[in-house]
């Protein structure tokens, strides 16, 4: 079973450009949650999706940044028009039951 | 929203003594608290978790300990060894698991 797999691991985007990250959580979880960590700090909650659904999305900026999770294929974090406070890691976990959290490896976005 | 803080920020210990690392949270609703390590550039991983119905939690060389009415909760390591060395995040939701409040992380380091 593979663990949860996020890509790209490392983007690098220009200011003003859209990045795309996305997360494929472990076979049969159907809960995801996206989290930015600066470096230095914690995990800040951002959104907790479950399948075809947003859940709760209070952490996320409401400009900007949009998140999905569709029946198929991998939950995506979109952020439009970067700008340079956007650089930080953004780890994904996923779920069975929205307990326990299986980490991805992380996408490591820079804004030049 | 609930807060989670977490001290102390960096902790230096030498090989086989224990570390403790303590959180306090605000919202009386959490009742789920899950502790995770990560090592430099990796992804967190879930070491142990405790429910607000225990006090105590113990798996080998962890320990992780509940105190609901002073709502703060610590994280024990015995006879620590060089690779327990890493950053220690604790978190704590509440019974719907919407979200997950981390705290701000304790950089351990066990010198040999």
């Amino acid at each position: 079973n593979a663990g949860v797999m996020q890509n790209p691991r490392h983007l690098v985007r220009r200011r003003g450009q859209e990045a795309r990250l996305r997360c494929s959580p472990m076979k049969g979880h159907s809960h995801v949650y996206w989290y930015r960590q600066l470096p230095e700090e914690g995990l800040k909650f951002m959104v907790y999706l479950q399948k075809e659904n947003i859940i709760d999305e209070s952490g996320m900026p409401k400009e900007r940044f949009s998140a999905e999770f569709p029946k198929e294929g991998p939950s995506i974090l979109r952020i439009q028009q970067v700008v340079r406070g956007d650089s930080a890691a953004y780890f994904c976990a996923s779920s069975p039951d929205s307990r326990e959290q299986y980490f991805g490896p992380g996408t490591r976005l820079t804004v030049t | 929203g609930e807060n989670v803080e977490q001290h102390p920020s960096t902790l230096s210990v030498q090989e086989g003594d224990s570390a403790v690392i303590k959180c306090t949270y605000s919202d009386s609703a959490s009742n789920y608290f899950p502790w995770y390590k990560q090592e430099l550039g990796k992804r967190p991983q879930l070491i142990i978790d405790i429910r607000s119905n225990v006090g105590e939690k113990k798996d080998q060389r962890i320990a992780v300990t509940l105190n609901k009415t002073a709502k703060h909760f610590s994280l024990h390591i015995t006879e620590t060894q060089p690779e327990d060395s890493a950053v220690y995040f604790c978190a704590a939701s509440t019974n719907n698991f919407n979200k997950f409040y981390f705290g701000s992380g304790t950089k351990l380091n066990v010198k040999p």
